[in-house]
């Protein structure tokens, strides 16, 4: 069965400080995952994925997520925060099941960042 | 590049009537999801069309819900009769080409619904 778990409703740090939101999933196959932000009356927006290749990923905006298949985490971290990562952070694994790709995403990470 | 578009962005009924949300994926995007999220939760898909054609609806409650992409290209979402538990944002996304494991969806800004 497929699922993904966002350990965390919501995650407060200070700017400057570094970010991590996590996320476990569970895949019969093997899995792509992403990590999607979702700014206030904004669309999401593709942040990172990992498609099987390099486990440790780069995204936009500094963030970088590292895919560990021993631990099925694919967390998402960021050195220094700033105000403008304020935002709902959502994981999303993709793998094929019966039927076709399905893809679910978490129940989301509310960032909050404080000056 | 003009992104996913998704009309009217607001959208207040009450219970038992009929609603339409329309979706104009971005050009040449083969692929066309409808996902709703309702507040506090990630989005869960209700539908995926391959051009006009349904590759998946399996979350889709077919007695109230009904969606179709007539030539490919714009979509129709339609909920008949609306309940209290279909407020939520309506989100469509598209992505290029035939949907795959590591397709990246580009989403539209969503049409947020509440039921009275």
């Amino acid at each position: 069965a497929q699922s993904v778990t966002q350990l965390d409703s919501h995650v407060s740090v200070s700017e400057g400080t570094p970010v991590l939101l996590r996320c476990n999933y569970s895949s019969s196959y093997s899995p792509s995952l992403f990590w999607y932000v979702q700014h206030p009356n904004k669309g999401l927006q593709l942040l990172l994925k990992y498609t099987s290749a390099a486990t440790l990923v780069k995204g936009i905006n500094g963030f970088e997520a590292e895919f560990k298949k021993s631990e099925t985490s694919f967390h998402l971290t960021k050195p220094s925060a700033h105000m403008s990562d304020a935002a709902e952070y959502f994981c999303v694994v993709s793998d094929l099941q019966s039927g076709g790709f399905k893809t679910i995403f978490g129940a989301g990470t509310r960032l909050f960042v404080k000056a | 590049e003009a992104g996913v578009a998704q009309s009217p962005r607001y959208k207040i009924i009450e219970k038992r009537q009929s609603v339409a949300f329309w979706c104009n994926p971005i050009s040449g995007h083969a692929t066309l999801y409808w996902y709703q999220q309702i507040l506090g939760q990630g989005p869960k898909l209700l539908i995926q069309f391959q051009n006009n054609g349904v590759v998946d609806d399996s979350q889709l409650p077919k007695d109230r819900f009904s969606a179709e992409r007539l030539k490919g290209v714009d979509s129709t979402l339609k909920i008949q009769p609306a309940k209290l538990e279909d407020s939520a944002v309506y989100l469509c996304a598209s992505s290029l080409g035939r949907a795959a494991l590591n397709t990246e969806a580009f989403f539209g800004q969503g049409t947020r619904l509440t039921v009275v």
